[in-house]
């Protein structure tokens, strides 16, 4: 029972760097989510996409990308690391948009810029 | 008005106290509701939907109240073990958007103490 698999759990970037945040599932789940929480903020989307091929911006889109090539992959992309952009990523996935299904997150990928 | 919004907490009670949660959303075409639980450094999960009906599991009862659009959480006899964050979520009852289709409180910590 894999579900939500994120990788990595922690990471230190320096400034200007980039990196990419893994994110699969095994559910079949055509919608797939990436969020950043940051202290005291609650959860804010950054991308989601609604099946392969088709992603969209989310509430905080600027210095993210996203690709979805696959069901089962959604990995998430930073170009150019700015210490605004340390928090904690979470990945999501469920199975349906409008009906009342939960949404299942990854572990999280703790992320600090320096 | 926020989209979502919760009891600012934190709330600190004792074992076996009732505690509950509030929650106010603003947008009247939303059709699923959820409670989430969040322990610290972890992801979410999801607690309990709550229906029209109001639920309950075990020690846990949701109620929702459409016409103030509001939604509550009751935890009674509370244990050390329910400590940790509630999000109120809610499906934005709209296709798209940079919202996406679940729309997060910032969540309401809870610290139970011996």
């Amino acid at each position: 029972n894999a579900g939500v698999t994120q990788t990595p759990k922690f990471r230190i970037l320096k400034i200007g760097q980039s990196m990419t945040l893994q994110c699969t599932q095994d559910m079949n789940h055509n919608y797939m989510y990436w969020y950043r929480q940051d202290p005291g903020m609650g959860l804010k989307l950054i991308y989601y996409s609604v099946g392969a091929g088709i992603t969209d911006k989310g509430e905080v889109p600027n210095g993210y990308n996203v690709s979805r090539s696959t069901t089962e992959d959604f990995p998430l992309r930073l170009e150019l690391a700015a210490p605004s952009q340390t928090s904690v990523y979470f990945c999501a996935s469920s199975y349906s948009w409008d009906r009342a299904t939960e949404a299942f997150f990854g572990q999280g990928t703790r992320l600090t810029v320096v | 008005r926020k989209e979502v919004e919760q009891d600012p907490g934190p709330f600190n009670v004792p074992e076996g106290a009732t505690v509950a949660f509030n929650c106010t959303y603003s947008n009247s075409a939303s059709q699923s509701f959820f409670w989430y639980r969040q322990d610290c450094r972890k992801e979410p999960k999801l607690l309990m939907s709550v229906y029209s009906s109001g639920n309950e599991d075990g020690r846990f009862t949701a109620q929702l109240n459409r016409a103030s659009q509001y939604i509550s959480l009751l935890i009674r006899d509370s244990k050390l073990s329910d400590s940790a964050t509630y999000l109120c979520v809610v499906n934005s009852g709209r296709y798209g958007g940079s919202q996406g289709n679940l729309i997060f409180g910032k969540g309401t910590k809870l610290s139970v103490k011996p």
